[in-house]
């Protein structure tokens, strides 16, 4: 079964800092996402990777980086942390080369901006 | 651009019951994969059903099924039988082609499944 962990299920931060969310899967995946989630609103695509130090901005990157030095874990930065990034984040993987496209999610991570 | 709507943001079903969760998207694609993912209370997002649009016959995986209609662009899932492990938030998703291999996700539904 593929297995994507990430670091933290809750996190507290205060405003101003620099917060990491890491992201590890274990299928040798080549993409690999991160979503914000936020009720009425449903999944955000953040950032993407498609290999290693490759990246794309999604759908919402403002305020967001990512890091991909190795094949199996991705990061989430948040620079200057603020209230309005308080969400859950997901991180996901996916191996296109099996043909069925589908995303694994990893547990997410609770994260409260004060 | 895709979208996926998802018009019915809270539903609730009584246990053994059958209930069916709405889903229309909008593309120009031809070929193109949409998916339900079920993310229970606290609990991982998991995957559900898939459904490839080249394929006219109906997903079905144990008590969930789909209706998918192509030309209507719509893709229901029905939950036969339902039980309170179904308790959960249910997402619809898109996949579109293409080498990001990006998801457009729904809003989610909030399915309460009651005793």
């Amino acid at each position: 079964d593929v297995k994507v962990t990430q670091s933290s299920r809750y996190l507290v931060k205060r405003t101003g800092e620099k917060v990491f969310l890491e992201c590890v899967q274990d299928m040798d995946h080549e993409n690999m996402f991160w979503y914000r989630q936020d009720p009425g609103l449903g999944l955000r695509l953040i950032y993407f990777s498609y290999d290693v130090k490759m990246k794309e901005k999604g759908d919402i990157p403002e305020g967001y980086s990512v890091s991909r030095e190795k094949k199996e874990r991705f990061s989430l930065i948040l620079e200057s942390a603020s209230t309005n990034q308080t969400s859950m984040y997901l991180c996901a993987s996916i191996s296109p080369g099996q043909g069925r496209y589908e995303q694994y999610f990893g547990p997410g991570t609770r994260l409260t901006v004060t | 651009a895709q979208t996926v709507t998802q018009s019915q943001p809270e539903m609730s079903v009584q246990e053994a019951e059958t209930v069916t969760l709405s889903c229309t998207y909008d593309t120009s694609e031809n070929n193109y994969y949409l998916f339900w993912y079920k993310q229970p209370p606290s609990r991982q997002m998991i995957l559900v059903i898939r459904q490839e649009a080249y394929k006219q016959q109906n997903a079905t995986e144990n008590r969930f099924s789909v209706n998918f209609q192509k030309a209507a662009k719509s893709f229901s899932l029905k939950i036969s039988d339902s039980q309170l492990g179904d308790t959960a938030m249910y997402f619809c998703a898109f996949y579109g082609g293409g080498s990001n291999y990006k998801l457009t996700f729904g809003k989610g539904t909030l399915l309460t499944v009651n005793p």
